[in-house]
């Protein structure tokens, strides 16, 4: 089964620092999806930035990216220029490509709380 | 075009009751996914339904199940309600194809059991 590791409960940063959340994951599966979810206090999951396991490519959306270590299993997240709006919990998701076509099921690490200080 | 759609919001039941949560996903996706979010165990995939076949399933008991209506409305019931079922119970859909497959969420139900 595969797993997802966040070892970083919370962190905090200043207003328009960069920060980064740590996120490695378990699989001896080739291919997979990666991604990271915001959930404000509104509850409501938001999706950040997914990476394709198979793209070398680092995804880039805007003032997120990150940093895709396949042979490491890492996969990280940079904020840049944070802002108060960034303020959430952020996880860290799998999801399988293979097995059943366009199977959903995502793994999800424990979370990160991100506290922006102004 | 509308978002996940979960109704209610907020729920209170006793131990022993049951509950059914609802899901209306966006317009034109046709799997839905549930999850259970606590502080403890933090996000735990239930199942996952496709044209109102359950393809997959997570590890827990009998007494949670689901179903999906063919416009792809999805429910999920948890019967015989314990005090660690309080949880928020989030719903996902996905459009299935070329191009898509991100999970959009909807803002879940709040479920406290006393």
């Amino acid at each position: 089964a595969q797993t997802v590791t966040q070892s970083q409960p919370e962190m905090s940063v200043q207003e328009a620092e960069t920060v980064t959340l740590s996120c490695t994951y378990d699989t001896s599966e080739s291919d997979y999806y990666l991604f990271w979810y915001k959930q404000p206090p509104s509850r409501q999951m938001i999706l950040v930035i997914r990476q394709e396991a198979y793209k070398q490519q680092n995804a880039t959306e805007n003032r997120f990216s990150v940093n895709f270590q396949k042979a490491a299993k890492s996969f990280s997240l940079k904020i840049s220029d944070s802002q108060l709006g960034d303020a959430a919990m952020y996880f860290c998701a799998y999801r399988s490509a293979v097995g059943i076509q366009g199977a959903q099921k995502l793994v999800f690490g424990q979370g990160t709380r991100l506290t922006i200080n102004p | 075009k509308a978002g996940v759609t979960q109704t209610p919001r907020y729920l209170i039941k006793t131990r022993g009751q049951q509950v059914t949560l609802s899901c209306s996903p966006i317009s034109g996706h046709r799997s839905v996914s549930w999850y259970q979010q606590t502080p403890g165990q933090g996000l735990q995939f239930l199942f996952e339904y496709f044209s109102e076949t359950q393809r997959n399933k997570g590890n827990f008991p009998g007494r949670f199940s689901g179903r999906q209506f063919s416009n792809s409305r999805s429910e999920m019931n948890v019967s015989t309600l314990e005090l660690g079922d309080s949880a928020l119970y989030l719903c996902a859909s996905s459009f299935v194809g070329p191009g898509g497959n991100e999970a959009f969420f909807g803002q879940g139900t709040r479920l406290t059991v006393v």
